[in-house]
């Protein structure tokens, strides 16, 4: 069965500092990547996506950027944080787009908190 | 990006109750997804509609997708406390997923 992690759970950074948070997906091969952002009152932002290694899709102008250096691996990178960058991170998976019978999975998310 | 109509944003019931919510959008989805969201945790699919007209249960929770492929709605029946939480609607089409705003169900006791 599949299975997608998240690290870390939670993270507490300075204003300035560098980011990375890091998404691993199992038991799927070659799967769609995303990274939403959710703020306080629910609503998911789609940041980036990603149909390949080293193929991204920017959603978001921000500072934010990500790479996908492995076909199961996706992260998520800043050089400077902001305070507006603080929220709850999600990485999901998808199957089956390219067949019109898309499904997405997310993982456990990662809390931020950029002070 | 495109935002789907979730209605009712919030929900106060009884525990016992049946509960309707409902999302429409003005594209066309190949897909719709409902999911449950507890705090601090990502949203867990609860339901997956692939199909106009699709009527589909999983226990207590009905949902189906619209004939127009741009409406869906989630029944959940004789809810109990652990129902509470936040509910999304999610369509896809292509590579991408457009999420309603959610809905904040609370079951009383």
């Amino acid at each position: 069965s599949q299975t997608i992690h998240q690290w870390p759970a939670t993270l507490v950074q300075p204003v300035g500092s560098p980011l990375s948070l890091e998404c691993t997906v199992e038991g799927t091969s070659n799967p769609n990547l995303y990274w939403y952002r959710q703020a306080a009152g629910r609503g998911l932002q789609l940041l980036f996506y990603s149909v390949g290694i080293g193929q991204i899709s920017s959603e978001v102008p921000q500072n934010l950027s990500a790479s996908r250096p492995q076909d199961r691996q996706f992260i998520l990178s800043s050089k400077k944080l902001l305070l507006s960058d603080s929220g709850f991170y999600l990485c999901a998976w998808s199957v089956g787009t390219s067949t019109r019978r898309g499904t997405q999975y997310f993982g456990p998310g990662t809390r931020l908190l950029v002070l | 990006g495109q935002q789907l109509n979730q209605s009712p944003q919030s929900m106060f019931i009884q525990e016992g109750e049946d509960v309707s919510m409902n999302c429409t959008s003005s594209s066309i989805f190949n897909t719709w997804l409902w999911y449950k969201q507890d705090p601090g945790e990502g949203p867990v699919l609860l339901i997956a509609l692939y199909k106009a007209g699709e009527l589909t249960s999983n226990g207590r929770l009905t949902a189906q997708f619209g004939i127009t492929r741009k409406d869906s709605f989630l029944n959940i029946s004789a809810s109990i406390p652990s129902d509470v939480g936040i509910y999304f609607c999610a369509g896809q089409t292509g590579n991408q997923f457009y999420f309603g705003t959610g809905t904040s169900l609370t079951v009383i006791p």
